[in-house]
Parts: structure tokens; sequence; C-alpha cells
């Protein structure tokens, strides 16, 4: 019930594509979807997060696109650039509960 | 502010050894989480307290762990006694009461037990 899938483990893109990554939840209760950056040595950070009131989020170039009656939320990067390369996560949370329950995790790779 | 800040950021030690992991939250806030990540099971919620108080010790993998929060500006991660598949990325994370506020976390202690 607490799980969060998160695909693809790796993807490899050339400067300029669009990686998507994918997550699906099974909790009905989760109510907040962030996404964390990571780059190597360093501790996650937040990137963009959405509420489940809405279809799609966009900061930059980086968009969320949520399907609640899917359980399934996805994060796209446009424009990518070198710079973008990162493990990537998200997350779920629910209600006032401060304990985020993590993807396992995308390592993206932009090449030049 | 300079964000969570964790020490030490790299330890080694040997198997049977105690291990103290520390972190210091951002000023005012209230809920501190210590989590571990690895490569076979990606980051895990070990403990998170709330003014101090620890809420959910459930990640909490065995009796070997212990976590402390003496007051709002510090907290430890205790392994005792440590052993090699404890060896991880330990991270501190700390956010404030609000819906949906954000999390921030340390660059993290990784701990490699031989």
């Amino acid at each position: 019930q607490q799980q969060v899938k998160q695909s693809p483990q790796s993807l490899i893109v050339q400067k300029g594509g669009i990686p998507i990554i994918n997550c699906a939840y099974e909790n009905t209760a989760f109510d907040y979807f962030p996404w964390y950056q990571q780059f190597p040595g360093k501790g996650p950070a937040l990137l963009i997060a959405i509420r489940p009131d809405v279809s799609e989020k966009k900061e930059g170039r980086f968009t969320i696109s949520f399907n609640k009656s899917a359980k399934q939320f996805s994060l796209h990067i446009m424009d990518s650039q070198p710079g973008d390369s990162a493990t990537y996560f998200c997350a779920a949370n629910k209600g006032s509960a401060r304990q985020l329950t993590f993807g396992s995790g995308t390592q993206l790779t932009v090449l030049p | 502010d300079a964000g969570v800040i964790q020490s030490p950021r790299h330890e080694v030690t040997e198997m049977g050894q105690e291990v103290t992991l520390r972190c210091k939250p951002i000023s005012g806030h209230d809920y501190l989480f210590w989590y571990r990540q690895t490569m076979m099971r990606g980051l895990e919620l070990l403990i998170y307290f709330n003014n101090n108080v620890p809420i959910d010790d459930s990640g909490m993998p065995e009796d070997r762990f212990s976590a402390k929060m003496p007051n709002a500006s510090f907290s430890t991660l205790k392994i005792q006694p440590s052993e090699p598949r404890d060896s991880a990325v330990y991270f501190c994370a700390s956010t404030e009461t609000g819906v949906n506020t954000e999390a921030f976390f340390g660059q993290g202690t990784r701990l490699t037990v031989v």
C-alpha cells in the first residue's frame, strides 16, 4: 500500500531530447507528489511537486503530468541539457503525515 | 541558513564498532527525518521526529539502530554494533509544519563498515 513504483531505472537521451520518467502508486490516500533531483555526492533536492487536484504542472523545462484515475504521474524534461544528468526520484506523501515514500530512482544521462 | 548539516561526510569503521551520525536541521523546522540510501533498496525512511519526539521508527532495521533528538537543533543516529550490511549513505532531512512543505536534505554521510 505504501509503494511507489518508478521506471525506467536508467535513461539516456541526446541533448534537446525529452526524457520521460514514470511513477505509479497504490495508496489512494496519497495527496502530494514531489519529484526530487539528486547529483552525485549530494542530497536529493526538490524539483517540482503536484497535488492531485490538477492534471499538469509546469516549472521552466520541467512538467509533471498526473492521472488520478490511473494512479500514475510522470516527469517530462523539455529541451534536456547535459546539466540535467542526475538521478530523479518520485515520491508521495499523504495529508498531514510528513514522511515521503520514494520511488526507486531513475538515473538520467543527457549526452552533449 | 546553511541548510541541513550532517557530520561526518564519510565514515569508515570496522565491523562491531559503534558509529554515530550527526545532524543539525534547518532552524525553525519541527520535523526531522533519517533516511538510508543503498543501490538495492533506494531511499528508505528510518525514523522521523516531530518537535524532538520520535513519531515513527518502523523503518529502523534492527535494535542495533537507535536515534535521538535531545533538542530542536541536533539529532544523532547510532549503530551499535555496526555490520558490513549497514554500509550506505545516510541522509538527514528537515521540514516545517504546513501543507506539503518541502523537505530539505543534508549532503549525507557515506558509511563504510569493513
